[in-house]
């Protein structure tokens, strides 16, 4: 079996703090794992992925997501956020060679001026 | 521009109607995905195509269809709408190897209003 559970369905920080978006997963096999971004009415866009190599991994607009296999973790992080930020934020795990895909259910970012 | 398109962009219809969805993927691309986004259930993963063939089936319902043609463009086709069909559905297309982890690239959705 395999999930994803995303911990807060809503986040609001202050423009200017850091970001934490937390993600927990499971799955029988070893797992891809992304993040993805949703601004209003667009579609989903690839923030950052893992797939099995440094598990400290690098996505655009300054986030960054760290694998903890211990943990079944990848939560989401950005230093300092920006108005830009506020958006849904999924978390999605992949796996298995029919690559299931399981998608969590979205935490909305909402930045504070 | 993620390279997948969707069309119609917009779709108002009754109950009891059937419409058809159309995705063209990526250039290269082989694999196919359609999401449903609504309100009250989030982003569901519906089914997903492979070089034509079904790969993975996931909340789809039975009046729900889909298939991916030669030309690798997809179409997902709605039956007997309800009102509860209205929603945004997306398509994502990925990869060029069967079995590689690929990130998906979304297109911008169609959505779907039932009155």
């Amino acid at each position: 079996a395999q999930s994803v559970t995303q911990l807060d369905s809503h986040v609001s920080v202050s423009e200017g703090t850091p970001v934490l978006l937390r993600c927990n997963y499971s799955s029988s096999y070893s797992p891809s794992l992304f993040w993805y971004v949703q601004h209003p009415n667009k579609g989903l866009q690839l923030l950052l992925k893992y797939t099995s190599a440094a598990t400290l991994v690098k996505g655009i607009n300054g986030f960054e997501a760290e694998f903890k296999k211990s943990e079944t973790s990848f939560h989401l992080t950005k230093p300092s956020a920006h108005m830009s930020d506020a958006a849904e934020y999924f978390c999605v795990v992949l796996s298995g060679g029919y690559q299931k895909v399981t998608f969590g259910t979205g935490t909305k970012l909402q930045v504070i001026p | 521009d993620s390279g997948v398109t969707q069309t119609p962009k917009h779709l108002i219809t009754a109950t009891g109607q059937r419409v058809t969805l159309r995705c063209s993927p990526r250039s290269g691309d082989l694999s196919v995905y359609w999401y449903q986004q609504s309100l009250d259930q989030g982003l569901q993963f519906l089914i997903q195509y492979y070089n034509g063939e079904e790969r993975a089936k996931g909340n789809i319902l039975e009046r729900f269809s889909a298939q991916q043609f030669p030309d690798l463009h997809s179409e997902l086709n709605l039956s007997s709408l309800e009102l509860g069909d209205s929603a945004l559905y997306f398509c994502a297309s990925s990869g060029k190897l069967a079995g590689s982890y690929n990130e998906q690239f979304f297109g911008p959705g169609t959505r779907l209003t039932v009155l």
